[in-house]
């Protein structure tokens, strides 16, 4: 069974910072997705960026980016330039790309504050 | 707004009782997935239905079943319930590969 781990539970960083959150999974698959979803205090699930196993380059959507290494079964996600409206709490999921379910597999979370 | 709509928002009942969680998936949306949210198990996968017919089955109790409509909404129905089913219901939705959507959940507490 798959599995992902986020190991920090909290991070801080300053407005304007970089910070960079951690994930590891586990898998025997070789085709799956990964994603980073954000959770701010309002509760709703937000999709911050998708990353397809497949692909060797890494994803980016403006102030977001990811270190995806696939030997490692690491998917860590940059913030670049934090800012306020950051803060949340952040979600790292698993998707196999095999069979016909889009289930995710979630790790614990990081909750993330970003300080003026 | 991610289009998927869950009611109620908020459900407050009794040990013992029976509730039911609704959910309307976005327009085009085949899947429907339910997920728990508490603070000691994290985010678990319950069930996935598409078009109608149960796909994938995660953490499910036996006190709880799904079921998805011909319109393509969906209910969780959640029975019997104890003081450790309080947690936060969210259904998703998807089309294909397409990544998850998802609703803004149903706080549910269990007193």
């Amino acid at each position: 069974a798959q599995t992902v781990t986020q190991s920090q539970p909290e991070m801080s960083v300053q407005e304007a910072e970089t910070v960079t959150l951690s994930c590891t999974y586990d898998t025997s698959e070789s085709d799956y997705y990964l994603f980073w979803y954000k959770q701010p205090p309002s509760r709703q699930m937000i999709l911050v960026i998708r990353q397809e196993a497949y692909k060797q380059q890494n994803a980016t959507e403006n102030r977001f980016s990811v270190n995806f290494q696939k030997a490692a079964k690491s998917f860590s996600l940059k913030i670049s330039d934090s800012q306020l409206g950051d803060a949340a709490m952040y979600f790292c999921a698993y998707r196999s790309a095999a069979g016909n379910t889009g289930k995710l597999i979630f790790g614990q979370g990081t909750t993330l504050q970003v300080k003026p | 707004d991610s289009g998927v709509t869950q009611t109620p928002k908020h459900l407050i009942t009794a040990t013992g009782q029976r509730v039911t969680l609704r959910c309307s998936p976005r327009s085009g949306d085949l899947s429907v997935y339910w997920y728990q949210q508490s603070l000691d198990q994290g985010l678990q996968f319950l069930i996935q239905y598409y078009n109608g017919e149960e796909r994938a089955k995660g953490n499910i109790l036996e006190r709880f079943s799904a079921q998805q409509f011909p319109d393509l909404h969906s209910e969780l129905n959640l029975s019997s319930l104890e003081l450790g089913d309080s947690a936060l219901y969210f259904c998703a939705s998807s089309v294909d590969d397409s990544p998850l959507h998802f609703g803004n959940g149903t706080r549910l507490t269990v007193t």
